[in-house]
């Protein structure tokens, strides 16, 4: 079974840090993706990457940046977290040569921003 | 760009009951995949449609895509607590636009009462 692993269910930070969410896919997946979820917005993505070092932008990607320096990790990181970056944050993957195009999430990290 | 609407947002239902899910694509779908999300965690794949007038089942679960492939339903047959939960539907917006990201539907919320 695929397997997507975020490090945290939940997390409650301060307005300013710097925040990390990890990502961990254990099927060789070559393309990662973050989204966050809110009621009434849906799954929106903020970035993703389809190969080591490479990454594109999502639909929202301000105020987030990503790492993926390995095949099977990708990091979403708030450089300064704020409090509209409340959220709920899900992490994917997919087979990039797999015409069916299935993506796989993580459990979620609800990370709340004070 | 490609927009998904689902209906209805939110559903209760009696156990025992059938209930339809529908899911309307603003562009051709290219491919149309059904996730089920218990509430606070991540998404589970549930099913994948491709080709228009196709069905499929998963125990009392069955997801149909019609000709045009423009719109997707779902359909629980005899409800159970176990089905509650945020159905969601993505849409592959197709090789040209894609780079294999996925657009999701606002999901619909359903509840299961004994």
């Amino acid at each position: 079974d695929v397997k997507v692993t975020q490090s945290s269910r939940y997390l409650v930070k301060r307005t300013g840090e710097k925040v990390f969410l990890e990502c961990v896919q254990d099927m060789d997946h070559e393309n990662m993706f973050w989204y966050r979820q809110d009621p009434g917005l849906g799954l929106r993505l903020i970035y993703f990457s389809y190969d080591v070092k490479m990454k594109e932008k999502g639909d929202i990607p301000e105020g987030y940046s990503v790492s993926r320096e390995k095949k099977e990790r990708f990091s979403l990181i708030l450089e300064s977290a704020s409090t509209n970056q409340t959220s709920m944050y899900l992490c994917a993957s997919s087979l990039r040569t797999d015409k069916k195009n299935i993506q796989y999430f993580g459990a979620g990290t609800r990370l709340s921003v004070l | 760009s490609q927009e998904l609407e689902q209906s209805p947002q939110s559903l209760i239902v009696q156990e025992g009951k059938n209930l339809t899910i529908n899911c309307t694509s603003s562009k051709t779908l290219y491919g149309l995949y059904w996730y089920k999300q218990k509430y606070g965690e991540g998404l589970i794949f549930l099913m994948m449609l491709q080709k228009g007038g196709e069905e499929k089942s998963h125990e009392k679960i069955t997801a149909k895509l019609d000709e045009k492939k423009q719109q997707s339903s779902l359909h629980i047959t005899a409800s159970q607590p176990s089905h509650a939960g945020i159905y969601l539907c993505g849409a592959d917006p197709g090789p040209i636009q894609g780079a294999q990201k996925l657009v999701f539907g606002q999901g619909t919320r359903l509840t299961i009462n004994p």
